[in-house]
């Protein structure tokens, strides 16, 4: 069936330190993946989403990474900021789908 | 820039009872959901609406759920009969069309139930 999960539940970094956090689906049929942040107490928060034709895509001081062979998704956050501090969720969903799956979240923490 | 609202933040009702929580989506979508997520578990799917009627409903939503878009601006959830395993944080969201490239799907904070 249908599953998002994430490899490490709580990621710890240094404030200016790089953070990539990963994901791993398994529906071979999703062709559209976004990463939300979530705040404590907040609803999700749309970071960047990429397309299945695509293998790499930037925003502002983030980068998503998708490896289709492996079913692999990853979200690289440059110079990490104490905002950055959330719980991040990987979803996939159908190109023309109208029903996210999320991923278990990951933690990031970042220290002073 | 336009956001989802949900209301209550917060509502706390007692088991048998019944539960309405609201929605006002951005004003130009036309796709509109309910999620959920029990307290450290993930965000989980229950339904998505458009043109007035359910497009999508995941397992979670059985006929204790209801959704209505009972004006121009609202949508709500009405849970029945609540049950304490109903406690959860439920996210509405909407879209402009379906939920793929550049049709972003956009969350509001949340309504927090507590089911005594």
């Amino acid at each position: 069936g249908e599953s998002v999960g994430l490899h490490l539940p709580t990621l710890s970094v240094q404030e200016g330190d790089n953070s990539i956090i990963n994901c791993a689906y398994s529906n071979s049929a999703s062709d559209y993946f976004i990463w939300y942040k979530q705040e404590s107490g907040k609803g999700p928060q749309f970071i960047i989403d990429i397309r299945s034709n695509m293998d790499k895509r930037q925003g502002q001081r983030v980068t998503v990474l998708l490896n289709k062979t492996v079913k692999h998704l990853s979200l690289q956050i440059a110079a990490t900021q104490p905002g950055d501090s959330a719980v991040y969720f990987c979803a996939e969903n159908m190109e023309y789908g109208n029903k996210l799956v999320f991923g278990a979240g990951t933690i990031l923490r970042v220290k002073s | 820039e336009p956001e989802v609202t949900q209301t209550p933040s917060h509502q706390v009702t007692q088991m048998g009872q019944e539960v309405i929580l609201r929605c006002v989506p951005i004003s130009n979508h036309l796709y509109f959901y309910w999620y959920r997520q029990i307290l450290g578990q993930k965000v989980e799917f229950l339904v998505s609406f458009y043109n007035n009627e359910i497009s999508e409903k995941s397992e979670i939503f059985d006929d204790q759920f209801s959704v209505e878009r009972p004006d121009g601006s609202n949508f709500t959830l009405k849970i029945r009969s609540t049950k304490l395993e109903d406690s959860a944080m439920y996210f509405c969201a909407s879209s402009k069309n379906t939920g793929g490239s550049g049709n972003t799907i956009y969350f509001g904070e949340g309504s927090w139930l507590t089911v005594v």
